[in-house]
């Protein structure tokens, strides 16, 4: 069973500073990992999707890395914001060779204050 | 491109009641998932619909539990005499699918409908 981990559960750091959010996977054979970002109440809205062949993507002040083998998974946020602050989740679609469950593991979230 | 949208947002109900709640994805999506998530946590896979079609169940989804997408357009989640666990937000997300089983393009998630049992 797949199991998604992120560390850390929380987070303050002060305006400018460049974060890294960390998410890890015990299944490596993954389709795709998705990271979305949720405000208080609200859905989730996606940042980043990172397909298994691919090793990372950028989004302006963005970047999602993958490490399929070691099961690793990191989002760079470049000179945070107060804006920023959010709760971040990491997603993983299992790749399947026929058949079997479709069903995709969200990580708990790292929550993130950036303070002025 | 208006977004996907849940309604209602809040629902306080008696313990017991049923309840119904409606998801409106994006126009060209075929692909529809309900998903629940409670204080703190990710949110967790319930069902999911390709066009009118219900693909996939979780075990999470009792028999109080039924979903419906009859037109391959809008979703009704409707919970049967509900209990104080049912008590939650559960949020609707649609995609593109693009061919397969699998879909390389991003969920869109709703705001959610919370629900709380009283």
């Amino acid at each position: 069973k797949q199991e998604v981990t992120q560390i850390p559960a929380a987070l303050s750091v002060p305006e400018g500073e460049n974060l890294v959010l960390n998410c890890s996977f015990t299944d490596s054979a993954i389709y795709n990992l998705q990271w979305f970002r949720q405000d208080p109440g609200k859905g989730l809205t996606s940042l980043l999707l990172i397909q298994s062949s691919q090793r990372e993507q950028t989004s302006g002040r963005l970047n999602a890395s993958l490490d399929k083998s070691s099961g690793r998974s990191t989002l760079y946020i470049a000179a945070s914001q107060p804006g920023d602050s959010a709760t971040y989740l990491c997603a993983v679609r299992p790749r399947l060779e026929s058949g079997g469950s479709y069903i995709p593991t969200f990580g708990r979230g790292t929550s993130l204050i950036v303070h002025p | 491109d208006t977004g996907v949208s849940q309604d209602p947002r809040h629902k306080i109900t008696k313990r017991g009641q049923n309840v119904t709640f409606r998801c409106d994805p994006i126009s060209e999506h075929n692909r529809l998932y309900w998903y629940r998530q409670t204080l703190g946590q990710g949110p967790e896979f319930l069902t999911y619909f390709q066009n009118e079609a219900q693909l996939e169940k979780s075990r999470l989804l009792s028999d109080r539990f039924s979903a419906e997408r009859p037109k391959g357009s809008f979703s009704t989640l409707e919970i049967q005499r509900t209990e104080q666990g049912d008590s939650a937000m559960y949020l609707c997300a649609s995609t593109l699918g693009t061919g397969g089983r699998y879909s390389n393009q991003p969920q869109h998630f709703g705001d959610g409908t919370r629900l709380s049992i009283l």
